[in-house]
């Protein structure tokens, strides 16, 4: 199916583990972001990639690695997770602003994770 | 930094009246979008705007831009109940498609 996929759409994980949130489009958008939503701050942006192997910070990128080998995958690795880390995340892609389709950012559905 | 600011973060419609949800942005861009999104749901792409003085429309919803004066309104016509959601206004700072959204406006239309 086209579109935006992340998985898994809920994790429950331990403080201190590692935890890969995952992030598949089908549109061969060149960029992809993840944010995290939170209660009082709203999105802020972890990530981005403007092409494959091309990635750059946002607001809070601390604690998070992405990587980025092939354009339809984008995806987030806590390193060593924390409750400030519990949140929805939700991964988004982009075409370019010259095609006539342009529409802006295109979300997943979001992963609820929980940090115990 | 840029900050996005929008008001009232609360709003209770009467079904069949008018409001306005407004969104104000702390430095120049011709880039604003318009997101719903619904309780546990993602976020639902509404309007692009573009330029200066754009104005979009899509049923009861028109979403206009002021880049002069740095912001943006959500017109709402004759609240229904389907309009019941969480709206965001985001901002592109440097053409870089990344985006700096608003806190959110949660709308509840009652009867």
């Amino acid at each position: 199916d086209a579109g935006i996929t992340q998985s898994p759409r809920y994790k429950i994980t331990e403080t201190g583990r590692q935890v890969t949130l995952m992030c598949h489009q089908t549109w061969s958008h060149s960029y992809m972001f993840w944010y995290r939503q939170d209660l009082g701050h709203g999105l802020r942006l972890i990530y981005y990639s403007a092409a494959a192997d091309i990635t750059d910070k946002g607001e809070v990128p601390d604690g998070y690695v992405v990587s980025r080998s092939k354009t339809e995958n984008f995806p987030l690795t806590l390193e060593s997770a924390t409750r400030s880390q519990t949140s929805v995340y939700f991964c988004a892609s982009s075409e370019s602003l010259g095609t006539a389709s342009y529409r802006g950012a295109f979300f997943g559905q979001g992963t609820r994770l929980t940090v115990v | 930094e840029l900050k996005v600011e929008q008001n009232p973060l609360f709003l209770s419609m009467q079904e069949g009246k008018n409001y306005t949800i407004y969104c104000n942005y702390s430095t120049t861009s011709d880039r604003l979008y318009w997101y719903r999104q619904d309780p546990g749901k993602s976020l639902e792409s509404l309007f692009v705007l573009l330029s200066n003085g754009a104005v979009k429309q899509e049923g009861r919803l028109m979403a206009s831009l002021d880049t002069k004066a740095r912001l943006s309104t959500l017109h709402i016509t004759a609240a229904v109940h389907d309009l019941s959601a969480t709206y965001f206004c985001a901002v592109e700072g440097s053409n870089d498609y990344k985006l700096s959204f608003g806190a959110g406006t949660t709308v509840t239309v009652r009867a």
